[in-house]
Protein backbone atom coordinates (compact mmCIF):
# COMPACT_ATOMS: atom_id res chain seq x y z
CA UNK A 1 0.00 0.00 0.00
CA UNK A 2 1.32 3.57 -0.48
CA UNK A 3 2.04 5.36 2.90
CA UNK A 4 1.61 9.10 3.09
CA UNK A 5 4.09 11.25 4.79
CA UNK A 6 2.55 14.32 6.53
CA UNK A 7 4.55 17.39 7.86
CA UNK A 8 4.56 18.86 10.18
CA UNK A 9 2.03 17.20 12.36
CA UNK A 10 1.35 20.73 14.07
CA UNK A 11 2.30 23.94 13.20
CA UNK A 12 1.23 27.58 15.27
CA UNK A 13 1.59 30.58 13.23
CA UNK A 14 0.04 34.47 12.59
CA UNK A 15 -2.34 36.15 11.30
CA UNK A 16 -1.11 36.98 7.52
CA UNK A 17 1.73 34.76 7.60
CA UNK A 18 2.04 32.60 4.28
CA UNK A 19 1.79 28.60 5.58
CA UNK A 20 2.74 25.53 3.83
CA UNK A 21 2.22 21.98 4.50
CA UNK A 22 3.89 19.09 2.78
CA UNK A 23 2.87 15.30 2.01
CA UNK A 24 4.79 12.75 0.89
CA UNK A 25 4.17 10.02 -1.12
CA UNK A 26 6.00 6.22 -0.81
CA UNK A 27 5.64 5.87 -4.83
CA UNK A 28 4.41 7.76 -7.70
CA UNK A 29 0.58 9.06 -7.38
CA UNK A 30 0.84 11.34 -10.60
CA UNK A 31 -1.44 13.67 -9.08
CA UNK A 32 -3.92 11.80 -7.05
CA UNK A 33 -3.88 13.84 -4.34
CA UNK A 34 -6.88 16.12 -2.43
CA UNK A 35 -6.33 18.38 0.69
CA UNK A 36 -8.98 18.81 3.65
CA UNK A 37 -9.95 20.98 6.38
CA UNK A 38 -11.22 19.79 9.42
CA UNK A 39 -12.44 21.97 12.08
CA UNK A 40 -12.48 20.56 15.72
CA UNK A 41 -16.12 18.81 15.65
CA UNK A 42 -16.98 19.03 12.28
CA UNK A 43 -16.53 16.55 9.16
CA UNK A 44 -13.48 17.14 6.82
CA UNK A 45 -14.18 19.95 4.38
CA UNK A 46 -12.15 19.33 0.22
CA UNK A 47 -10.55 22.20 -0.69
CA UNK A 48 -7.99 20.89 -3.09
CA UNK A 49 -8.86 18.18 -5.13
CA UNK A 50 -6.11 16.57 -8.24
CA UNK A 51 -3.67 18.25 -6.58
CA UNK A 52 -4.06 21.81 -7.52
CA UNK A 53 -7.72 22.40 -8.40
CA UNK A 54 -9.37 24.95 -6.25
CA UNK A 55 -12.87 23.29 -4.75
CA UNK A 56 -16.02 25.65 -5.86
CA UNK A 57 -16.83 28.16 -3.14
CA UNK A 58 -13.18 27.88 -1.09
CA UNK A 59 -11.29 30.67 -0.84
CA UNK A 60 -8.52 31.32 -3.47
CA UNK A 61 -5.33 32.08 -1.04
CA UNK A 62 -5.34 28.01 -0.51
CA UNK A 63 -3.11 26.29 -3.10
CA UNK A 64 -2.08 23.41 -3.94
CA UNK A 65 0.92 21.98 -6.19
CA UNK A 66 2.99 18.86 -6.76
CA UNK A 67 2.99 15.63 -8.13
CA UNK A 68 4.57 12.53 -8.58
CA UNK A 69 5.73 12.09 -4.75
CA UNK A 70 5.93 15.31 -3.47
CA UNK A 71 2.62 17.79 -2.84
CA UNK A 72 2.34 21.11 -1.64
CA UNK A 73 -0.40 22.67 0.25
CA UNK A 74 0.13 26.56 0.98
CA UNK A 75 -2.32 29.15 2.81
CA UNK A 76 -1.35 32.40 1.48
CA UNK A 77 -2.45 34.73 4.13
CA UNK A 78 -3.60 32.75 6.91
CA UNK A 79 -6.73 34.00 8.59
CA UNK A 80 -8.31 33.12 12.06
CA UNK A 81 -10.95 31.40 10.39
CA UNK A 82 -8.27 28.92 8.95
CA UNK A 83 -7.54 27.45 12.22
CA UNK A 84 -8.38 23.43 12.15
CA UNK A 85 -6.33 20.59 11.11
CA UNK A 86 -5.61 19.74 7.56
CA UNK A 87 -4.69 16.43 5.65
CA UNK A 88 -3.72 15.21 2.35
CA UNK A 89 -5.40 12.30 0.92
CA UNK A 90 -4.40 9.88 -2.04
CA UNK A 91 -6.68 7.68 -4.08
CA UNK A 92 -6.57 5.06 -6.98
CA UNK A 93 -9.31 3.44 -8.85
CA UNK A 94 -8.53 0.96 -6.87
CA UNK A 95 -8.27 1.25 -2.62
CA UNK A 96 -7.16 1.55 0.00
CA UNK A 97 -7.46 5.33 0.44
CA UNK A 98 -4.93 6.43 2.65
CA UNK A 99 -5.06 9.60 4.35
CA UNK A 100 -1.90 11.55 5.64
CA UNK A 101 -1.38 12.22 9.70
CA UNK A 102 -2.74 15.49 9.90
CA UNK A 103 -1.69 18.86 10.19
CA UNK A 104 -3.08 20.99 13.17
CA UNK A 105 -2.97 24.45 12.30
CA UNK A 106 -2.55 27.10 15.74
CA UNK A 107 -2.61 30.67 15.84
CA UNK A 108 0.26 32.53 17.74
CA UNK B 1 -28.95 21.47 -1.27
CA UNK B 2 -26.60 18.18 -1.00
CA UNK B 3 -27.30 16.80 2.41
CA UNK B 4 -26.04 13.23 4.14
CA UNK B 5 -27.19 12.39 7.33
CA UNK B 6 -26.01 9.43 9.47
CA UNK B 7 -28.00 7.58 12.06
CA UNK B 8 -27.84 4.05 13.79
CA UNK B 9 -24.49 5.30 16.25
CA UNK B 10 -24.50 3.91 19.69
CA UNK B 11 -22.75 1.83 22.51
CA UNK B 12 -22.10 -1.86 21.42
CA UNK B 13 -20.43 -4.41 23.33
CA UNK B 14 -16.79 -6.43 21.51
CA UNK B 15 -18.50 -8.91 20.00
CA UNK B 16 -21.48 -6.96 19.13
CA UNK B 17 -23.32 -5.33 15.71
CA UNK B 18 -24.43 -2.32 14.69
CA UNK B 19 -26.16 -0.86 11.65
CA UNK B 20 -25.37 2.43 10.51
CA UNK B 21 -27.30 4.47 7.88
CA UNK B 22 -27.07 7.21 5.70
CA UNK B 23 -29.84 9.12 4.43
CA UNK B 24 -29.27 11.68 1.55
CA UNK B 25 -30.35 13.86 -0.69
CA UNK B 26 -30.38 16.85 -3.22
CA UNK B 27 -28.19 15.06 -5.53
CA UNK B 28 -28.47 12.18 -8.15
CA UNK B 29 -27.42 9.28 -5.41
CA UNK B 30 -27.48 6.39 -8.23
CA UNK B 31 -24.62 8.51 -10.05
CA UNK B 32 -21.78 8.62 -7.11
CA UNK B 33 -19.61 6.49 -5.45
CA UNK B 34 -20.31 6.43 -1.88
CA UNK B 35 -17.72 5.50 1.30
CA UNK B 36 -17.57 5.60 4.98
CA UNK B 37 -14.39 6.98 6.71
CA UNK B 38 -13.86 7.16 10.53
CA UNK B 39 -12.32 8.77 12.56
CA UNK B 40 -10.89 7.64 16.38
CA UNK B 41 -11.25 10.05 19.35
CA UNK B 42 -8.64 12.18 18.83
CA UNK B 43 -6.90 10.82 16.02
CA UNK B 44 -6.87 11.40 12.30
CA UNK B 45 -9.03 9.92 9.26
CA UNK B 46 -9.50 6.61 8.20
CA UNK B 47 -11.51 4.78 5.06
CA UNK B 48 -13.34 2.35 5.75
CA UNK B 49 -15.17 1.24 2.59
CA UNK B 50 -16.54 1.93 -0.45
CA UNK B 51 -19.26 1.18 -2.93
CA UNK B 52 -19.56 2.31 -6.21
CA UNK B 53 -22.64 3.15 -8.88
CA UNK B 54 -24.55 0.95 -10.67
CA UNK B 55 -22.34 1.62 -13.80
CA UNK B 56 -19.76 -0.26 -11.91
CA UNK B 57 -22.06 -2.72 -10.73
CA UNK B 58 -22.40 -1.48 -7.36
CA UNK B 59 -18.51 -3.36 -6.24
CA UNK B 60 -17.55 -2.41 -2.71
CA UNK B 61 -13.89 -2.27 -1.34
CA UNK B 62 -13.13 -2.09 1.80
CA UNK B 63 -9.84 -1.65 4.43
CA UNK B 64 -7.98 -4.17 5.44
CA UNK B 65 -8.84 -3.73 9.16
CA UNK B 66 -11.99 -4.32 8.77
CA UNK B 67 -12.47 -6.82 5.71
CA UNK B 68 -15.15 -9.78 6.51
CA UNK B 69 -16.46 -7.76 9.29
CA UNK B 70 -18.12 -4.85 7.77
CA UNK B 71 -20.41 -4.75 4.89
CA UNK B 72 -21.35 -1.56 2.68
CA UNK B 73 -24.80 -1.87 0.97
CA UNK B 74 -26.77 0.83 -0.88
CA UNK B 75 -30.16 1.53 -2.18
CA UNK B 76 -30.40 3.90 -4.99
CA UNK B 77 -34.48 3.66 -4.55
CA UNK B 78 -34.16 5.51 -1.53
CA UNK B 79 -31.18 7.11 -1.76
CA UNK B 80 -29.73 5.86 1.34
CA UNK B 81 -26.52 3.92 2.33
CA UNK B 82 -25.49 1.13 4.86
CA UNK B 83 -22.96 -0.06 6.62
CA UNK B 84 -23.63 -3.42 8.41
CA UNK B 85 -20.72 -3.76 10.84
CA UNK B 86 -19.99 -7.56 12.67
CA UNK B 87 -17.36 -8.64 15.56
CA UNK B 88 -16.61 -5.16 16.76
CA UNK B 89 -13.90 -4.67 18.10
CA UNK B 90 -12.75 -1.80 20.79
CA UNK B 91 -10.54 -0.36 18.25
CA UNK B 92 -13.53 0.14 16.02
CA UNK B 93 -14.54 2.70 18.53
CA UNK B 94 -15.15 6.10 16.58
CA UNK B 95 -17.24 8.61 14.51
CA UNK B 96 -18.18 7.29 11.38
CA UNK B 97 -18.62 9.94 8.33
CA UNK B 98 -20.38 9.03 4.97
CA UNK B 99 -19.00 10.65 2.11
CA UNK B 100 -20.01 11.16 -1.59
CA UNK B 101 -17.64 10.54 -4.17
CA UNK B 102 -16.99 13.50 -6.79
CA UNK B 103 -18.02 12.79 -10.31
CA UNK B 104 -14.79 14.02 -11.57
CA UNK B 105 -12.03 11.13 -12.66
CA UNK B 106 -10.55 11.05 -9.28
CA UNK B 107 -12.45 10.37 -6.06
CA UNK B 108 -12.21 13.56 -3.93
CA UNK B 109 -14.98 13.46 -1.25
CA UNK B 110 -17.39 16.38 -2.31
CA UNK B 111 -19.84 15.89 0.70
CA UNK B 112 -19.66 14.88 4.16
CA UNK B 113 -22.55 13.93 6.48
CA UNK B 114 -21.78 15.34 10.77
CA UNK B 115 -21.13 11.73 11.46
CA UNK B 116 -22.42 9.53 14.16
CA UNK B 117 -20.22 7.86 17.12
CA UNK B 118 -19.67 4.18 17.67
CA UNK B 119 -18.80 3.17 21.01
CA UNK B 120 -17.21 -0.46 21.07
CA UNK B 121 -17.05 -0.97 25.05
CA UNK B 122 -17.60 -3.59 27.87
Amino acid sequence: DIQMTQSPSSLSASVGDRVTITCQASQDISSYLNWYQQKPGKAPKLLIYDASNLETGVPSRFTGSGSGTDFTFTISSLQPEDIATYYCQHYDYLPPITFGQGTRLEIK
Amino acid sequence: EVQLVESGGGLVQPGGSLRLSCETSGFSFSDHYMDWVRQAPGKGLEWVGRTRNKANRYTTEYAASVKGRFTISRDDSKNSLSLQMNSLKTEDTAVYYCARGALRGGTSFDYWGQGTLVTVSS
